[in-house]
C-alpha cells in the first residue's frame, strides 16, 4: 500500500521559491497526486493535481519524475499569505478510489 | 456562492447520544466524502460516495454511518459516539465520481465527553 512522507516544516522568506517534496512509494501507473493547502480553522483547499512530468497552473507547479516515487510542489515567489500547511494526497486509482494523505508540511514565510 | 456547508460547526456531546452532522453542497457535484483530522494523524477518510445511493467505506469507518439519498446532501451519523471520536470533521465534494479537486467544508469540531 502506498505511503506518503513529507517534511514536517519548512521556512522561507517573501519572494523566494519554495519546493515541498512528497515521497510516495508503490504507486501504480494510474494513481495520481494532488496537493492541498490548509489555513488554521479552515478546510483544505485544492492547489494542483497530476500524474506525471510537470503540471502548472496560476498558483503552483507540480513536478513528478519518471519513476513517480516522489512529487514536488513548487510555489513561486511566496508571500506571507502562503504560510499554511501543505498536504500531498495520493489517489489510488483502483476501483475503490483509496486515498493516502501525507501528514503535512508546515510552511512559514517570513518578511 | 459555490460552497460546501456543514452544521453544526461546533458540538459538545456525551457518550452514547446519537448525533448527525449535516453536509450540503450547491455545486451539483457527484463525489462527496467525510474526513476526520487528528493531531499527528493528519486527514483520514471515513466514508465516501461516488454518486447518489452509492457509498463506500474509507480508512476509518467504524462507529460512523452515512447516507446519500440526494446529490447535494451527505450527512454523517454517529449512532453511539465515544470519546475517541472527538475530532475535527470535514466534508468535501468534487465534480466527477473521483476525488479530484475536492472542495472542503469549513469543518465541524466535535467533542465527546
Amino acid at each position: 500500500l502506498a505511503k506518503t512522507t513529507q517534511p514536517i516544516s519548512m521556512d522561507s522568506y517573501e519572494g523566494q521559491e519554495v519546493n515541498i517534496t512528497c515521497s510516495h512509494n508503490n504507486i501504480a501507473t494510474n494513481d495520481y497526486i494532488t496537493w492541498y493547502q490548509q489555513f488554521p480553522s479552515q478546510g483544505p483547499r485544492f492547489i494542483i493535481q497530476g500524474y506525471k512530468t510537470k503540471v502548472t497552473n496560476e498558483v503552483a507547479s507540480l513536478f513528478i519524475p519518471a519513476d513517480r516515487k516522489s512529487s514536488t510542489l513548487s510555489l513561486p515567489r511566496v508571500s506571507l499569505s502562503d504560510t499554511a500547511v501543505y498536504y500531498c494526497l495520493v489517489v489510488l486509482n483502483t476501483g475503490f478510489q483509496k486515498l493516502v494523505f501525507g501528514t503535512g508540511t508546515r510552511l512559514l514565510v517570513s518578511p | 456562492e459555490a460552497q460546501v456547508t456543514q452544521n453544526p460547526r461546533y458540538l459538545i456531546t456525551v457518550t452514547g447520544k446519537k448525533l448527525t452532522v449535516t453536509c450540503s453542497q450547491n455545486m451539483n457535484h457527484e463525489y462527496m466524502s467525510w474526513y476526520r483530522q487528528d493531531p499527528g494523524l493528519g486527514l483520514r477518510q471515513i466514508y465516501y460516495s461516488m454518486n447518489v445511493e452509492v457509498t463506500d467505506k474509507g480508512d476509518v469507518p467504524e462507529g460512523y454511518k452515512v447516507s446519500r439519498k440526494e446529490k447535494r446532501n451527505f450527512p454523517l451519523i454517529l449512532e453511539s459516539p465515544s470519546p475517541n471520536q472527538t475530532s475535527l470533521y470535514f466534508c468535501a465534494s468534487s465534480p466527477g465520481t473521483r476525488p479530484d479537486e475536492q472542495y472542503f467544508g469549513p469543518g465541524t469540531r466535535l467533542t465527546v465527553t
